[in-house]
């Protein structure tokens, strides 16, 4: 059975840093692309960025862009979204999504989601 | 603003029908299959359709999708109070280095 089990959910302050994650089971790792989406509250879906495992060939949507960093470890099969100073407006769920490397590869699973909340 | 348009909210009577639709461009529906997300309140999104027209299992055939040119439609027939949600749509984008685009999203109340 495919999964996409994503760790839980974090309380931090303005300016702390943070790295959740992704793990994958079920199906091969390395040869799905990984996606990270926001979802404020009330909003829709924003793709953040993604990551294809096998050769770690990395992309961001241009307004994340230097805000976050997407990265991967091949040997726990994890793929991670990390920040270095987090501001109030990054509240929001935040999953992965998994997608096969054909063009219309859907993203076919879905982490449960992480909630992150940034308060002082 | 998303790069695929839909409208922010449908609405009907139980055991109605709704359409939601989805309108891109060349660069991603109108050479691309459009999946469908449908998302319950406090939960992830879920795959509907895929390739456009295509139902994973367990999905029911009150569930369709269809494509004309650069847009896209999902159709909820039979409509049921579990079908109220947000309905997203999505599409590979040639333009765009990630590769994918999503739709703002669709609420659809169930009357």
């Amino acid at each position: 059975e495919v999964q996409l089990v994503q760790s839980g959910a974090e309380v931090k302050k303005p300016g702390e840093s943070l790295k959740i994650s992704c793990k994958g089971s079920g199906y091969g790792f390395n040869t799905h692309w990984i996606a990270w989406v926001r979802q404020m509250p009330g909003k829709g879906l924003e793709l953040m960025g993604i990551i294809y495992p096998d050769d770690s060939d990395t992309r961001y949507t241009q307004s994340f862009q230097g805000q976050v960093t997407i990265s991967t470890d091949k040997s726990f099969d994890t793929a991670y979204l990390q920040w270095n100073s987090l501001k109030a407006s990054d509240t929001a769920m935040y999953y992965c999504a998994r997608r096969g490397v054909y063009s219309s590869a859907p993203y076919d699973y879905w982490g449960q989601g992480t909630l992150v909340t940034v308060s002082s | 603003q998303s790069v695929l348009t839909q409208p922010p909210s449908v609405s009907a009577a139980p055991g109605q029908k709704v359409t939601i639709s989805c309108s891109g461009s060349s660069s991603n529906i109108g050479n691309n299959h459009v999946s469908w997300y449908q998302q319950i309140p406090g939960t992830a999104p879920k795959l509907l359709i895929y390739e456009s027209n295509k139902r994973p299992s367990g999905i029911p055939d009150r569930f369709s999708g269809s494509k004309s040119g650069t847009s896209a439609t999902l159709g909820i027939t039979g409509l049921q109070t579990g079908d109220e949600a947000d309905y997203y749509c999505g599409a590979s984008d040639s333009s765009l280095s990630v590769l994918w685009v999503f739709g703002g999203g669709t609420k659809v109340t169930v009357l």
